[in-house]
């Protein structure tokens, strides 16, 4: 059974702090890696997304992959209470038409 | 920016009926998904459509379920005989053709199953 694993949270971080987000995955032919943000009610809203190992930013979000250690983290730089959610590490499965297995996400709260 | 819109965006069923959710996937995208969220679980995958036929299935879609493409642009789920147990948020979503490209999730529809 393939699977996604992230700490349930809550992660709770003060504003303009960095929150770190964590998921490992026990498919090792995984190839694609996404981070989608949902909150609660409404549907998952891609954030990131990375294939290759090293780090991958996009303003003030870093994502972060390696494979060796099947382990993939979000960064979220300057905190702001409007990121509070519930962040879904997604693995595109290897071969097959690209399902996504999701993890079943971190709270995350950031307070004022 | 374009985006994958489903209706309705909540619908309400006896048990034992049949429910058709629609979805209309962006236009260039060529790989279309429903997914399912039953209330504090994660999201699972249900069914892949790619070149007007599902490429892969879940344990979960059985028999009850299936999925169409009846013109250009809907794609839909129909649940056949619904079960308290299929009340859920039921999430369509479409990518564009290559391996790495993310998937785009409408906003959802709440099934509910009386």
């Amino acid at each position: 059974q393939k699977e996604v694993e992230q700490n349930s949270g809550p992660l709770s971080v003060p504003e303009g702090a960095i929150a770190s987000l964590n998921c490992t995955y026990s498919d090792r032919g995984s190839q694609s890696f996404f981070w989608y943000r949902q909150y609660s009610g409404k549907s998952p809203e891609l954030i990131m997304f990375i294939y290759s190992n090293g780090d991958k930013e996009d303003g003030r979000f870093t994502a972060q992959l390696n494979k060796a250690s099947q382990y993939v983290s979000l960064l979220i730089r300057d905190s702001q209470p409007s990121d509070s959610a519930t962040y879904l590490c997604a693995v595109n499965t290897a071969g097959g038409y690209n399902k996504l297995i999701f993890g079943a996400g971190t709270r995350l709260a950031v307070h004022p | 920016e374009p985006e994958v819109t489903q209706t309705p965006s909540h619908q309400v069923t006896q048990m034992g009926q049949e429910v058709i959710l629609r979805c209309v996937p962006i236009s260039n995208h060529l790989y279309f998904y429903w997914y399912r969220q039953i209330l504090g679980q994660k999201v699972e995958f249900l069914v892949s459509f790619y070149n007007n036929e599902i490429s892969e299935k879940s344990e979960i879609f059985d028999d009850q379920f299936s999925v169409e493409r009846p013109d250009g642009s809907n794609f839909t789920l129909k649940i056949r005989s619904t079960k308290l147990e299929d009340s859920a948020m039921y999430f369509c979503a479409s990518r564009r053709y290559g391996s790495n490209q993310p998937q785009h999730f409408g906003d959802g529809t709440r099934l509910s199953i009386l």
